[in-house]
């Protein structure tokens, strides 16, 4: 079936380690995005892709990394630079660039970080 | 500033009635609105897309509205289950507007008693 997996779904990190989430997707889409997911708190863009090889910063970019080497794949790396990662975190891609349809995020489960 | 609000923060209902949750929003030039349902621990899913033109749309037990002049709309529920417990998230995009500018309310936390 197609989807968004992504892994692992839960995560234990100790200060000071980088660890990287993993995000593929089969569903042909162009666009894909990393989210941050707090309690109480709306999502925030972390990073996004629109093509290959290309990712732009999205509003909380600092102290994360991204690649984009395939179409499939987007792993996103939480370094030890970022000050409070504790969080859960959802890849999402998207079929549409621009136009009326923009925003249709089909997410992954989700990757709960724990820093310990 | 482009906003979107959501209300209530959370709202308790019993199995079997009928709810109402709000998404005010801000967001200028307004290209569409969605809503997601995001069950504890999991990804959020598309319920609907509702784009300048259109008023009302349903999908199931689900309805949602859009006023674009006061620029309000409500998901309605209807004959409540409790497999309906879950976050919902009003997500809103503006018309010609990066790829990465969707604007996102807190959500609205629902739980159905049985």
């Amino acid at each position: 079936d197609g989807g968004i997996t992504q892994s692992p779904k839960y995560l234990f990190r100790k200060e000071g380690q980088n660890v990287t989430l993993s995000c593929e997707q089969n569903l042909n889409h162009d666009a894909m995005y990393w989210y941050r997911q707090d309690p109480g708190q709306g999502l925030r863009l972390i990073y996004y892709s629109q093509i290959v090889n290309d990712f732009q910063k999205g509003d909380i970019a600092e102290g994360y990394s991204v690649s984009r080497e395939k179409k499939e794949s987007f792993p996103l790396t939480v370094t030890s630079a970022q000050k409070n990662p504790t969080a859960f975190y959802l890849c999402a891609s998207s079929p549409r660039t621009s136009g009326v349809g923009v925003g249709e995020l089909f997410f992954g489960e989700g990757s709960r970080l724990t820093v310990l | 500033k482009n906003q979107v609000e959501q209300s209530p923060q959370s709202l308790i209902i019993l199995e079997g009635k009928n709810c109402t949750l709000q998404c005010n929003y801000t967001v200028s030039p307004f290209s569409n609105l969605r809503w997601y349902k995001q069950d504890t621990g999991r990804g959020p899913v598309s319920l609907t897309i509702m784009t300048f033109s259109e008023n009302t749309k349903s999908n199931g037990r689900y309805t949602a509205t859009l006023d674009a002049d006061t620029k309000q709309s409500s998901l309605h529920i209807t004959a409540s289950q409790l497999s309906d417990s879950a976050s919902y998230i009003c997500v809103v995009s503006a018309r010609g507007s990066t790829l990465g500018r969707l604007y996102f309310g807190r959500g609205t936390q629902l739980t159905v008693w049985p």
